[in-house]
């Protein structure tokens, strides 16, 4: 596509459930990556996938965070047990190979944990 | 949609002035940075960027410096538009596979 699309856009839910957030990259990049980026902060890393395989998963803050990347396309990041510390904007960016050529972010999810 | 940093420092510029926005970085292995600009509701919009081998890189209406020595990054905007309203954020990467985000700064214009 165009550019990077993320769905939902909004999403609302209990604590305690289970929720994924869907990233589609640019058509060709090989790289994607999620960040989480709460009110008044910058964008904090989360994982970076180079095709199918996360590269880098330093950032995911604990277990209940997991994200996959099957067929080197598409790139679901999932979240178990939702916590209320867990509301943020979630955002995913593609770049053609490597982080040091910048990247394209999507308009991002924003999660809701009531 | 709801506004990014609320609680961000904030830099007031008249239309038509020049902004400069500056930007301490944190690793001095860091060899490529760059500047996003968000507006609300929006993804990280890349704005410029320059490698550690450049101090200066010039865009359309904006310029980036660098100075390593102080490990200093600043975003000049020229001729101010209301359209450069947003948060700017400086980034950075360390040859590795991430880009890592600094604070930001909100930019409001005023009319």
């Amino acid at each position: 596509g165009a550019g990077v699309s993320q769905t939902p856009s909004n999403k609302v839910t209990e604590k305690g459930k289970y929720v994924e957030l869907r990233c589609d990259p640019i058509s060709g990049h090989t790289a994607l990556y999620w960040y989480r980026q709460s009110l008044g902060q910058g964008p904090e890393f989360l994982i970076y996938f180079q095709g199918t395989g996360a590269a880098d998963d330093s950032g995911l803050p604990n277990d209940r965070f997991f994200a996959v990347r099957p067929e080197g396309s598409v790139s679901t990041l999932k979240i178990q047990r939702t916590e209320r510390g867990d509301s943020a904007v979630y955002l995913c960016a593609s770049s053609p190979e490597r982080a040091n050529y910048g990247y394209t972010f999507g308009s991002g999810t924003r999660l809701t944990v009531v | 949609g709801e506004s990014v940093g609320l609680h961000l420092p904030t830099l007031s510029v008249q239309e038509g002035d020049n902004s400069i926005i500056n930007c301490a970085y944190s690793n001095s292995a860091s060899d490529y940075f760059i500047w996003y600009k968000q507006e609300s509701g929006k993804g990280p919009q890349f704005i410029i960027d320059i490698r550690s081998n450049m101090d200066k890189r010039q865009g359309q209406r904006v310029t980036v410096l660098l100075n390593k020595t102080v490990k200093h990054l600043s975003l000049q905007i020229a001729a101010t538009q209301p359209g450069d309203s947003a948060v700017y954020f400086c980034a950075e990467n360390m040859g590795d596979d991430k880009i890592i985000f600094g604070k930001g700064t909100r930019l409001h214009i005023l009319p």
